[in-house]
This record gives C-alpha cells, structure tokens and sequence, in this order.
C-alpha cells in the first residue's frame, strides 16, 4: 500500500461546477496535510494546509479532513479553466523530520 | 511571504561537467530545505533533506558523491550535480520550510536541467 494515494484522473468537470479531489494516507500518525497545485512544467504551489479534522476554507477552496478515515480531500467551488492543473496531497509523517510524502497527484481538467 | 527562488532557472551542459544550482529563501529563515526531482509526467521525488550547518540526509538510493549539497546559511542551500550524464537531466525543484509554526514547505521555481 502506498502511504499517500490519490486518483490520478484525469478528473474533468465543466466550468462553474465542483471539482472533489480526494486523498487516504497510511501513517495514522501523521500530523499535517498538504494540497499543492502544480501547472504543467512549473512547481508546487502551496493551496492549503489543515491540521485538525473537519474542514477548512479558504476562498474556492475547502479542505477536508478526517483522521479516523485517514482520509483528507479538497473541494474546489465554481472551477475555472485557469484551475486546470495537477493537485498534489502531501502528508507530514510521524517522526519523518519534517519530509512531505506526496501522493501522484490527481489531473483536474476543467472544460469552459 | 514565504518566497523561495532557484537559479538558475534552465541550465544544458555536456556530459561530464558539473552543475550547481541555488536555492534561496529571501523573506524567512529556512533550517530545512528538502532537494527534489521531478520527471516528465512522474510525482516529486525527494533526494535529500537539507539541515544548516550540518551534512545532508539523502534518500535511499540517491548517491551522495554525486548530489552533493550544501546548506551553509538560513537562507541558502545547493544542489551541484557532478559529472553529469544525459539520465541525469530533469526537474530539480527545492523547497524550504520557515519552521516556525506549522510545516508548510514552498517550493522554488524549479531548475530544467538538460545534459547533452
């Protein structure tokens, strides 16, 4: 079992509709958790972080958590072609010295 | 806040020479910075995480005579690739971790590095 799964997609959701990108890791020890966005040929931006269960908003974005499931998602309201990207979850492990383990990365399309 | 830039931000060389890339937090202080690569349409892979002061912890599998990186400031580590060879030509992206609360990491924007 991977520690950070994701759906690679690619997901494709018409403009204006709710993108659900979803996460489960292993480490059931693990503190902090991550969403990246990554445009084709750049770097990981960071979108959100969440650190207790239950969710988190952050404009467009919700994150949500659920540690019992082990099991973090990121919702992304009234989608923009322009959030046309890769989404990577990233997890803190216990005791991992502050290394991220990244999930592949799931591939959002959103069609105008 | 939190601005992390890379340099140089596209660099080819030929097979055999080295090449050393920076990595610069310039609004924080950064004790960690973490060394990845990336290839075409793969996830991140982490080479080594970066301590000030002290040497590098690297990843299994990743040669340390080869990757050799230095951490000598808050605000600056580097990566120099030695003796390079065409399979070492990818995405070399860093990031750095302000540490003060939380554990988020920005990333720079990357260095494509092609070796012909």
């Amino acid at each position: 079992q991977k520690e950070v799964e994701q759906n690679s997609g690619p997901l494709s959701v018409p403009e204006g509709a709710i993108a659900s990108l979803n996460c489960t890791y292993s480490d059931r020890g693990s503190q902090s958790f991550f969403w990246y966005r990554q445009y084709s040929g750049k770097s990981p931006e960071l979108i959100m972080s969440i650190y207790s269960n239950g969710d988190k908003e952050d404009g467009r974005f919700t994150a949500q958590l659920n540690k019992a499931s082990q099991y973090v998602s990121l919702l992304i309201r009234d989608s923009q072609p322009s959030d046309s990207a890769t989404y990577l979850c990233a997890v803190n492990g216990n005791n991992q010295g502050g290394k991220l383990i990244f999930g592949q990365g799931t591939e959002l399309s959103v069609k105008p | 806040g939190a601005v992390v830039s890379q340099h140089p931000s596209r660099v080819i060389c030929k097979s055999g020479t080295s090449v050393k890339i920076e990595c610069r937090s310039l609004d924080f202080q950064a004790t960690t910075m973490f060394w990845y690569r990336q290839f075409p349409k793969q996830s991140l892979m982490l080479m080594a995480t970066s301590n000030e002061g002290s040497k590098a912890t690297y990843e299994q599998g990743v040669e340390k005579d080869k990757f050799l990186i230095n951490h000598a400031s808050l605000t600056l580590s580097t990566l120099t690739v030695t003796s390079a060879h065409p399979e070492d030509s990818s995405f070399y992206i860093c990031s750095a971790r302000p540490g003060l609360a939380g554990d988020e990491q920005y990333f720079g924007p990357g260095t494509r590095l092609t070796v012909t």
